[in-house]
């Protein structure tokens, strides 16, 4: 997992909520990422970032919101427009010099609606 | 949108056997990248091919890249219980910045 966190670890929601999802990095990563995997599923982009205050909308961005004021940090909001929520969320971050865009991975966080 | 696709989506092997996973894909790329996923955990990037090159080697694993087929196949050599996992293709058609294209991976399973 690297030097990527991800907290917490399992996250339960009431319907009609939202929630913030962390994620950290100390590997002094330009680009972060946000992954959605169903079960028995791939992983699906949601939102990503290259650079400090600037982000762009992968595949899925309905219904999630994020920010990158610190390099650092990448947190995702799953909001209340989210139909669907439960799933499991990865993070991952990339070096700037990767030139085949290889990412780094935290260890995800299980969201549950109940 | 999914670009990958792995075949078989599941595979149970004896331990020390070999495991192979393919992976086809639909557009040019850049490069294809397979990772490693452990049962609840994030993934680990195991292995990167350049779609100019044809094979690839890595302690025990060999990747090999068909661009005139959109394929790509992983051989795990002398399989371990602890290569039990999901495994995933991803592709990339920029170099750079463009973000990953996973597929919906291989479970495999090694019986010790």
């Amino acid at each position: 997992d690297g030097g990527i966190t991800q907290s917490p670890k399992y996250l339960f929601r009431k319907e009609g909520q939202n929630v913030t999802l962390s994620c950290e990095q100390n590997l002094n990563h330009d680009a972060m990422y946000w992954y959605r995997q169903d079960p028995g599923q791939g992983l699906r982009l949601i939102y990503y970032s290259q650079i400090v205050n600037d982000f762009q909308k992968g595949d899925i961005a309905e219904g999630y919101s994020v920010s990158r004021e610190k390099k650092e940090s990448f947190p995702l909001t799953v909001t209340s427009a989210q139909k669907n929520p439960t799933a499991f969320y990865l993070c991952a971050s990339r070096w700037e010099g990767a030139p085949y865009n290889e990412q780094f991975f935290g260890p995800g966080t299980r969201l549950t609606v109940l | 949108s999914q670009q990958g696709e792995e075949d078989p989506q599941a595979l149970s092997i004896q331990e020390g056997e070999n495991a192979t996973m393919n992976c086809s894909y639909k557009t040019s790329i850049n490069n294809l990248q397979w990772y490693r996923q452990n049962s609840g955990r994030g993934l680990v990037h195991l292995i990167l091919i350049r779609s100019n090159e044809r094979e690839k080697h890595s302690g025990r694993l060999r990747v090999t890249l068909d661009t005139s087929k959109k394929s790509s196949s992983l051989l795990i050599t002398a399989s371990r219980a602890a290569d039990t996992a999901s495994y995933f293709c991803a592709t990339v058609t920029n170099s750079g910045n463009t973000p990953l294209v996973f597929g919906k991976g291989t479970r495999l399973s090694v019986i010790a």
